[in-house]
């Protein structure tokens, strides 16, 4: 069964703090992807990055970064010196590239940050 | 590049009336999803199409739900007749697919709001 969990439900810090999105993923599948979107309150999702599961490379991105571990299944999300604008619901998804689900993506529940300023 | 169009953006019906929803993809994407995103949820996938043929409506309620992608363009999604609990947003997505032998990004809409009450 394919399955992501985003187990921090909501996190608060103030700005200028870092803060780690946790997501674990299951799959029986050796090839699949994973995502991260932001949706900010104005409630369009927004993409952030994919990750297919040959690529173990972590990724920077300004202040973003994702640091991704087969041997665990996770796949995490950092924001370094959080700021205001930050503020959303990050969610993690898996996808795949064959079979009935081709395309499909699979969400967490996802994750409401809040930065104060 | 214009986004992913979606109308109406907000509504309110009573339980057993009909609702249509509107989309209309990014240019070229022949991929194209609907999403139905219940509050404190991640997304959960309607149906998914490929141009103007379905690929996966197994997680669509046949019963109460419809939805068409007429010459692989614009697609409508149509609930006759709501229930209490499809109060939710609906998203519709589009994606190049395969292009480039990997899964490619999912670009969203704004979501259409509907309030069953």
């Amino acid at each position: 069964a394919q399955k992501v969990t985003q187990a921090q439900t909501e996190i608060s810090v103030v700005e200028k703090e870092d803060v780690t999105l946790d997501c674990v993923y299951e799959t029986r599948d050796t090839t699949y992807y994973l995502f991260w979107y932001k949706q900010p309150p104005s409630g369009e999702l927004v993409f952030l990055i994919r990750r297919n599961s040959f690529d173990e490379q972590n990724e920077i991105s300004g202040r973003y970064s994702w640091n991704f571990q087969k041997s665990t299944s996770s796949f995490n999300f950092t924001i370094t010196a959080s700021q205001v604008v930050d503020s959303a619901v990050y969610f993690c998804a898996l996808s795949f590239d064959r079979g009935s689900t081709l395309g499909r993506l699979y969400f967490g529940r996802g994750t409401q940050l809040t930065v104060w300023p | 590049e214009a986004g992913v169009a979606q109308s109406p953006r907000y509504k309110i019906i009573e339980k057993r009336q009909s609702v249509a929803f509107w989309c209309n993809p990014i240019s070229g994407h022949a991929t194209l999803y609907w999403y139905q995103q219940i509050l404190g949820q991640g997304p959960k996938l309607l149906i998914q199409f490929q141009n103007n043929g379905v690929v996966d409506d197994s997680q669509l309620p046949k019963d109460r739900f419809s939805a068409e992608r007429l010459k692989g363009v614009d697609s409508t999604l149509k609930i006759q007749p709501a229930k209490l609990e499809d109060s939710a947003v609906y998203l519709c997505a589009s994606s190049q697919g395969l292009a480039g032998g990997q899964v490619n990004e999912q670009f969203f809409g704004p979501g259409t709001r509907l309030t069953v009450l």
